[in-house]
């Protein structure tokens, strides 16, 4: 079955410092990839969807300036967090849709405390 | 926002049927149905999806009514690991998944 793998698991970080998770799909070629974040007792949010090749589209309230969005290659996309602070700190959970499929997978998420 | 409604919480015995209700009266003719699960502190889990016909696979049943307004997700023998968020999603226009609050099942032994 489609797998996606997400890395790191965790990351604490110190306040102004940037951080960068990876999502990479491993045994499909992701098209569409989405990053979630999710506060504690929360329900996941969109922050945005990326193409291949192409810039991401942010959700309304989602500043790109702050994560940033790279969908480089068709199995991997990156969120970088820059200049954290310690409202950042969240789960945040990618998943990707490959070419045919309807099936969207999910990464096991990365924890985010900024200290 | 989530297109579908659930109840916030459920309870269902040990080894019994759990039923999971699902509203989604604004679907549209082409629109799937997929039902994931989150375990604390874990990505979101897939477990099925629809778009008319009930569907089986090896985790659950998904029943959806006629009309295709509602849908329930069936865990046929429920255990102990099966205590999760349970997540209904009508994929938007847009191709993205949109999660609602879901519904907290527990299992109780």
């Amino acid at each position: 079955g489609a797998v996606v793998s997400q890395h790191p698991s965790w990351v604490i970080c110190k306040s102004g410092t940037s951080v960068k998770i990876e999502c990479r799909s491993l045994d499909f070629q992701a098209t569409t990839m989405f990053w979630y974040r999710q506060f504690p007792k929360q329900s996941l949010m969109l922050m945005a969807t990326s193409n291949e090749g192409s810039k991401a589209t942010y959700e309304q309230g989602v500043e790109k300036d702050k994560f940033l969005i790279n969908h480089a290659s068709l199995t991997l996309s990156t969120l970088t967090v820059t200049s954290a602070h310690p409202e950042d700190s969240s789960f945040y959970i990618c998943s990707a849709r490959g070419r045919t499929g309807a099936r969207y997978t999910f990464g096991s998420g990365t924890r985010l405390t900024v200290v | 926002d989530a297109k579908t409604t659930q109840p916030p919480s459920m309870d269902c015995a040990e080894g019994r049927a759990a039923n999971l209700p699902c509203n989604h009266s604004t679907i549209s003719g082409n629109e799937y149905v997929y039902w994931y699960r989150q375990i604390h502190s874990q990505g979101p889990q897939y477990i099925i999806h629809g778009l008319k016909n009930n569907e089986t696979n090896e985790m659950a049943s998904l029943i959806i009514t006629e009309d295709r307004k509602s849908s329930t997700l069936i865990l046929p023998h429920a255990t102990l690991r099966d205590t999760a968020v349970y997540y209904c999603i009508v994929r938007d226009r847009d191709d993205k998944i949109i999660f609602g609050k879901g519904t907290r099942l527990h299992i109780l032994p």
